[in-house]
């Protein structure tokens, strides 16, 4: 089944700029999607397909995505901004099509 | 606004059933499909499927077949997961949450229940 890596944790100092990587085999050729889940809540989607953002949530965030890899970049971080962040993908060719990746700890320090 | 509002959290033992609920609100229920997502304690999330609300057609994901089931009653517009023959590696927070139109995502979240297995 199809793979997404991210690292752990990615640390940043408020201000700053914060990028999370998701890596897949050519993730460049899917569709992603990016969740932020703080402590005790639920996800939240805060970008959708590579790059749009939902309604409500600031354009500090954004993605690309490209290659064998989707970032997601959050500009001029806040405090608030602590969080996991997972990515997602739909896979169509794989017998378990809907994919997260393991999840980020984003520390604003 | 839309929301999704799932009863609370449950206690149960090994070999017990447990039914969660999904109430959905401020849009048209049987116009976005509704899925299932398990998060172990400490752990990262986990698709478990979805439910075509228009059709009532569940489609589950690899290791939620069997023991899991996706209901719908659309009077009433709620959602039901009902997990049977209850395992301790089953204890988890069960979310649901309704499937983005056009997309294959997740748009809007209920607030998860907490599903502890446990003798």
């Amino acid at each position: 089944s199809y793979v997404l890596t991210q690292p752990p944790s990615v640390s940043v100092a408020p201000g700053q700029t914060a990028r999370i990587t998701c890596g897949g085999n050519n993730i460049g050729s899917k569709s992603v999607y990016w969740y932020q889940q703080k402590p005790g809540q639920a996800p939240v989607l805060v970008v959708y397909e590579d790059s749009d953002r939902p309604s409500g949530i600031p354009e500090r965030f954004s993605g690309s995505n490209s290659g064998n890899t989707a970032t997601l970049t959050i500009s001029r971080v806040e405090a608030g901004d602590e969080a996991d962040y997972y990515c997602q993908v739909w896979d169509s060719s794989s017998e378990h099509p809907w994919v997260f990746g393991g999840g980020t700890k984003l520390t604003v320090l | 606004q839309v929301q999704l509002v799932q009863s609370g959290s449950e206690l149960k033992k090994p070999g017990a059933s447990v039914e969660v609920s999904c109430k959905a609100s401020g849009y048209t229920f049987t116009s976005y499909a509704i899925d299932w997502v398990r998060q172990a304690p400490g752990q990262g999330l986990e698709w478990m499927g979805w439910i075509n609300t228009n059709t009532g057609n569940p489609t589950y994901a690899q290791g939620f077949t069997g023991r899991f089931v996706f209901s719908l009653d659309t009077s009433v517009s709620t959602a039901y997961l009902q997990i049977s023959s209850l395992k301790a590696e089953d204890t988890a927070v069960y979310y649901c949450a309704r499937h983005c139109s056009g997309g294959s995502c997740s748009d809007y979240w209920g607030q998860g229940t907490l599903v502890t297995v446990s003798s």
